[in-house]
């Protein structure tokens, strides 16, 4: 157990759709990151947060974005779904502070899968 | 960012030492290599990581060239529960001061007994 929790660990639903993912990091890591794993396309990195601030961005499409609040929890939506989005979501937690913190390892949850019929 | 390459596939005996290879020839002098796994669709799993000393720690070696062109990441008694794919990833530092990983493909490492 990584400590990182994240819900639902399953969602379907429908092309054209929007979705909500939620991601609770490790106690005190400041750093949340979502990642997509696609059968095709690998584990991708998609978007990164930092006690509140966008840090880096990744392979994310404009129909995604991504949300870090004061409770340092991460959110992952969604929006007009398309087939090509059914994938493994991954949100991975790091870190207690920047500079060379900033290589500390990253402890990942377990996943949302999303299917997209 | 620098990529890396590792073989698609490797098989090891259980209770022998598994050696993965990684070439990351493009590597910078400040970017880090780590080695990731993911065990079926598991989140992957943090192993180890290294600037250009070698490392140890309860899970494994990781072994630097001097040049830091490759590694070799070291399992010393593979189990079977060592079966997944292996990343090696070289960090990409961003101007902000954070990391980004770009993960490959791995190297599915299969043991059997």
């Amino acid at each position: 157990d990584s400590g990182v929790t994240q819900t639902p660990k399953h969602l379907i639903t429908a092309t054209g759709q929007r979705v909500t993912l939620r991601c609770s990091p490790r106690s005190g890591d400041l750093s949340v990151y979502w990642y997509q794993q696609s059968l095709d396309q690998g584990l991708q990195f998609l978007i990164q947060y930092y006690n509140g601030e966008e840090r880096a961005k990744g392979n994310i499409l404009e129909r995604f974005s991504a949300q870090q609040f004061p409770d340092l929890h991460s959110e992952l939506n969604l929006s007009s779904l398309e087939l090509g989005d059914s994938a493994l979501y991954f949100c991975a937690s790091s870190g207690k502070g920047g500079g060379l913190a900033a290589y500390n390892e990253q402890f990942f949850g377990p996943g949302t899968r999303l299917t997209v019929l | 960012d620098a990529k890396t390459t590792q073989p698609p596939s490797m098989d090891c005996a259980e209770g022998r030492a598994a050696n993965l290879p990684c070439n990351h020839s493009t590597i910078s002098g400040n970017e880090y290599v780590y080695w990731y796994r993911q065990i079926h669709s598991q989140g992957p799993q943090y192993i180890i990581h290294g600037l250009k000393n070698n490392e140890t720690n309860e899970m494994a070696s990781l072994i630097i060239t001097e040049d830091r062109k490759s590694s070799t990441l070291i399992l010393p008694h593979a189990t079977l529960r060592d079966t997944a794919v292996y990343y090696c990833i070289v960090s990409h530092l961003l101007n902000t001061g954070f990391q980004k990983l770009v993960f490959g493909t791995g190297t599915r490492l299969l043991v059997s007994p």
